[in-house]
């Protein structure tokens, strides 16, 4: 069954850095979202995108947050300047055909700042 | 924007008797309504959906009901085995933002031996 896949699975980072979290989704998947989940709380939703474009965005989505799909297959979540508060862990989804609304999940990406 | 209550945020339970999951939203625009299964260190796995012009579906163990009067629905797992233990997210989508999931607390489910 295809899946969708997310590297690297842990990054350990200092503040004020930047890190690129990669994903690669189900091989004829359209539209991508990027999740968070801070430990114990809720998921919730950061951003969605089709068509190398950003559909919607959460708050949670600042300037120090983009994405994109370099290269037609990876869909990359990059945060520029680190910070403490955005430790958490990241889950690319994707959905395609036959039905748009069922997002499918990566394993996800253990995102530590220090 | 939807905002989406689940409860209780644990259950614990015997092996073979049923656990029930429920959980409001806030959105009545909202027509998708998927259940997510979550073990230790993976991502969210979907187990079940319901849509909004359907009241109740069912799948071997695992069952949904929605009622869009009330704007509640809930997840009905009978027969529990051990290895349903894990957190289980409901969530919503719809409406006004088609396509984003607004996702309930989590519930941790323990099914004991």
């Amino acid at each position: 069954e295809p899946e969708v896949t997310q590297t690297p699975s842990h990054q350990v980072t200092q503040m004020g850095q930047e890190v690129i979290l990669r994903c690669v989704p189900i091989s004829n998947h359209l539209y991508f979202y990027w999740y968070r989940q801070i430990l114990g709380q809720k998921v919730e939703f950061l951003v969605s995108f089709y068509n190398n474009e950003i559909s919607e965005k959460s708050e949670i989505f600042d300037d120090q947050f983009s994405v994109e799909r370099p290269d037609g297959s990876n869909f990359t979540l990059k945060i520029r300047s680190t910070k403490l508060e955005d430790s958490a862990m990241y889950f690319c989804a994707t959905t395609g055909p036959p039905s748009r609304e069922t997002q499918y999940f990566g394993p996800g990406t253990r995102l530590l700042v220090l | 924007g939807e905002n989406v209550e689940q409860h209780p945020s644990t259950l614990s339970v015997q092996e073979g008797d049923s656990a029930v999951i429920k959980c409001t939203y806030s959105d009545s625009a909202s027509n998708y309504f998927p259940w997510y299964k979550q073990e230790l260190g993976k991502g969210p796995q979907l187990i079940i959906d319901i849509r909004s012009n359907v009241g109740e579906k069912k799948d071997q163990r695992i069952a949904v009901t929605l009622n869009k009067t009330a704007k509640h629905f809930s997840l009905h797992i009978t027969e529990t085995q051990p290895e349903d233990s894990a957190v289980y997210f409901c969530a919503a989508s719809g409406g006004t933002s088609y396509g984003k999931l607004t996702f309930g607390q989590g519930t941790i489910l323990t099914v004991h031996p």
